[in-house]
């Protein structure tokens, strides 16, 4: 049963540039969220996808968005990227309103900005 | 809003001795989730056990136990045994009851355990 897999696993971009990142869900799950991870700090929450569309945003500015597919895989965009986007973006997947139960974090994804 | 607060950055345990992390929490919640996650050098984000604040008894899972204070708002992780491969990051999280609510982090607490 495969969980939760993140593409890339690792990104350098420029500043200004524009970066998507990819989520396949934990099979069964429906649920995508995004989480961004600053070194040395606990992960904060971006946003949420259930049913292809946004469900809940964290404080995070319009820079940020994602799309949620059919088959339930999500995309996290990023547009005009500064140095502090760089961070490890996690995905995190549950099925629908169940997540009191946990969610199944993928590996993450590695975003330098320089 | 509701605030998670681990208060050690790092620790240290020998080999099979016990361990226990901090977490404090702020919220006007009845009814919540608490979780511990540990996260290795591969990054995942792994549950290491849950716990309903309904729930007076605290979880257990193997050498994995809580003690849940709700009044003090305290969830502090209790590792048994320690093992190398517990070397990690740990985190401890807050949900609230509802549904589709993002999961709130502490800063984590790196545990080394030394051989």
């Amino acid at each position: 049963d495969a969980g939760v897999t993140q593409s890339p696993t690792h990104l350098i971009k420029t500043r200004g540039q524009q970066v998507t990142l990819r989520c396949s869900p934990k099979s069964g799950h429906d649920t995508v969220s995004w989480y961004q991870q600053a070194l040395g700090q606990g992960p904060q929450f971006i946003f949420q996808y259930y049913e292809e569309e946004e469900r809940q945003r964290g404080n995070f500015p319009d820079r940020f968005s994602g799309h949620q597919f059919p088959n339930y895989s999500s995309e996290l965009n990023v547009n005009a990227l500064l140095l502090g986007d760089s961070a490890l973006y996690l995905c995190a997947s549950s099925l629908g309103r169940r997540i009191n139960y946990g969610y199944t974090f993928g590996s993450g994804t590695r975003l330098t900005v320089v | 809003a509701q605030t998670v607060t681990q208060s050690q950055p790092e620790m240290s345990v020998q080999e099979a001795e016990t361990v226990t992390l901090s977490c404090t929490y702020d919220t006007s919640e009845n009814n919540y989730y608490l979780f511990w996650y540990k996260q290795p050098p591969s990054r995942q984000m792994i549950l290491v056990i849950r716990q309903e604040a309904y729930k007076q008894q605290n979880a257990t899972e193997n050498r994995f136990s809580v003690n849940f204070q709700k009044a003090a708002k305290s969830f502090s992780l209790k590792i048994s045994d320690s093992q190398l491969g517990d070397t990690a990051m740990y985190f401890c999280a807050f949900m609230k009851h509802e549904g589709n609510t993002p999961l709130v982090f502490g800063k984590g607490t790196r545990l080394s355990v030394i051989a």
